[in-house]
């Protein structure tokens, strides 16, 4: 069946470090793929999204590129916040049958020090 | 706000009970999905309700069952409560209009915390 993998965390950096957070995934055809971000106590929010390969997305400075290839979709930013201190999951959605449910990985804790 | 309503927060239960999460999707929306994150198990798809009918199943047990209602208003019951049920239930709905893709962006609501003792 269809799986995400992430890279185990906390991940800790000092504010302006650079990011990269990595997740690689499994499953037939052609998935989409999706960051999502969760602060503390509140639910999921999307961050960004890529619908085939080569697509990059982005959004608040961070970018991903579907990397078919390498079946990969790490998320990336050149200089993180204190404010973006969460829970990044990496998510896969294929339609099938009209199932779209999303497929999580299991999550990497960020943490930002000023 | 991601327009998805969640109630209640917040719910504190014995072992054996029953208990309701309700959901309102945001408006116009007519698909609903739940999900559940718990420690040892992540986050996961339990199932998933389009205009009023069952669409689609993920890791859901036999004791636990949803509805979905005519003003697409969903909710998630869940009986025979276990220590293991203690979990965040989050429900997300998306336009779902029956498009080939599957990029639909699914919108979440806060959860609500069950606390099984």
């Amino acid at each position: 069946g269809d799986s995400v993998t992430q890279m185990e965390g906390p991940v800790t950096l000092s504010e302006e470090a650079f990011l990269t957070i990595n997740c690689t995934y499994t499953a037939t055809g052609y998935p989409s793929l999706f960051w999502y971000v969760q602060y503390p106590g509140e639910g999921l929010q999307l961050l960004l999204k890529a619908t085939k390969a080569d697509d990059k997305g982005s959004n608040k400075g961070f970018e991903a590129t579907y990397r078919k290839e390498t079946t990969s979709f790490h998320l990336e930013k050149g200089s993180v916040q204190v404010s973006d201190s969460a829970v990044y999951f990496c998510a896969l959605s294929r339609s099938v049958t009209g199932r779209r449910a999303l497929t999580f990985g299991s999550g990497t804790r960020l943490q930002v020090q000023p | 706000d991601s327009g998805v309503t969640q109630t209640p927060k917040h719910l504190i239960t014995a072992t054996g009970q029953r208990v309701t999460l309700r959901c309102s999707p945001r408006s116009g929306d007519l698909s609903v999905y739940w999900y559940q994150q718990s420690l040892d198990q992540g986050l996961q798809f339990l199932i998933q309700y389009y205009n009023g009918e069952e669409r689609a199943k993920g890791n859901i047990l036999e004791r636990f069952s949803a509805q979905q209602f005519p003003d697409l208003h969903s909710e998630l019951n869940l009986s025979s409560l276990e220590l293991g049920d203690s979990a965040l239930y989050f429900c997300a709905s998306t336009t779902g209009q029956g498009l080939p893709s599957s990029y639909n962006e699914q919108f979440f609501g806060p959860g609500t915390r069950l606390t099984v003792l």
